[in-house]
């Protein structure tokens, strides 16, 4: 079974400063990863996703991603943050085939992330 | 288009009222989810419609019933709801490939 584990359920960070948001997963096989951005009251939004072939995955919003298979990790970055990145983050890796082309995902418990002028 | 439209935006319903949640993709996109999203919790995945045909109920309680008349379209009846239930109902489509899931913009939901 698949399984993700955030650490944080809050990180603050000044305008301007690294972003960095921690993400581990378990998978049995090798995992598809994805990271989400949800902003209060709407749905969420992918940002990226690791899939096969290169481990440093670029995203929208200047957001990109290392998978790390030795670390089973999957950390979120972004150079400088802006007011405009707070928001709520989930990081989710690729479930149980849920037959005819469909698959679960199985998310982690999020990290709001707050931006300090 | 990768747009995933929801409606209403906001419904509030008293526990005998009998509604609906509508959800469209126009994607082409063959799986069809609906999620239930408490305050700070992560979506907690409810069905799961593959080419029209439920393929996962979540031991989701009979008070809500899915129905996905035709491959854009995904219904959420809901009937005889309890307080809590209020939470953010979220639908989202996917392709075999990509495997990404893409997520509307939810109904929020108040049962009173």
């Amino acid at each position: 079974a698949q399984s993700v584990t955030q650490l944080g359920s809050h990180v603050s960070v000044s305008e301007g400063a690294l972003v960095l948001l921690r993400c581990n997963y378990s998978s049995s096989v090798p995992p598809y990863l994805f990271w989400y951005v949800q902003y209060p009251n709407q749905g969420l939004q992918l940002l990226l996703k690791y899939t096969t072939g290169a481990t440093l995955v670029k995203g929208i919003n200047g957001f990109e991603a290392e998978f790390k298979k030795s670390e089973t990790s999957f950390h979120l970055t972004k150079p400088s943050a802006h007011m405009s990145d707070a928001a709520e983050y989930f990081c989710a890796v690729l479930g149980s085939y849920s037959g005819a082309g469909s698959y679960q995902l199985t998310f982690g418990k999020g990290t709001k992330l707050s931006v300090i002028p | 288009d990768t747009e995933v439209t929801q409606t209403p935006k906001h419904l509030v319903m008293g526990m005998t009222n009998k509604k609906s949640l509508k959800c469209e993709q126009h994607m082409g996109h063959r799986a069809m989810y609906w999620y239930k999203q408490k305050a700070k919790k992560p979506p907690e995945l409810m069905f799961v419609y593959s080419y029209e045909k439920l393929s996962i109920n979540e031991s989701v309680p009979s008070r809500f019933s899915p129905e996905c008349p035709n491959s854009s379209l995904l219904n959420l009846h809901l009937h005889a709801l309890q307080p809590e239930d209020s939470a953010l109902y979220l639908c989202a489509s996917s392709q075999f490939a990509p495997l990404e899931q893409y997520f509307g913009p939810g109904t929020r939901l108040t049962v009173t």
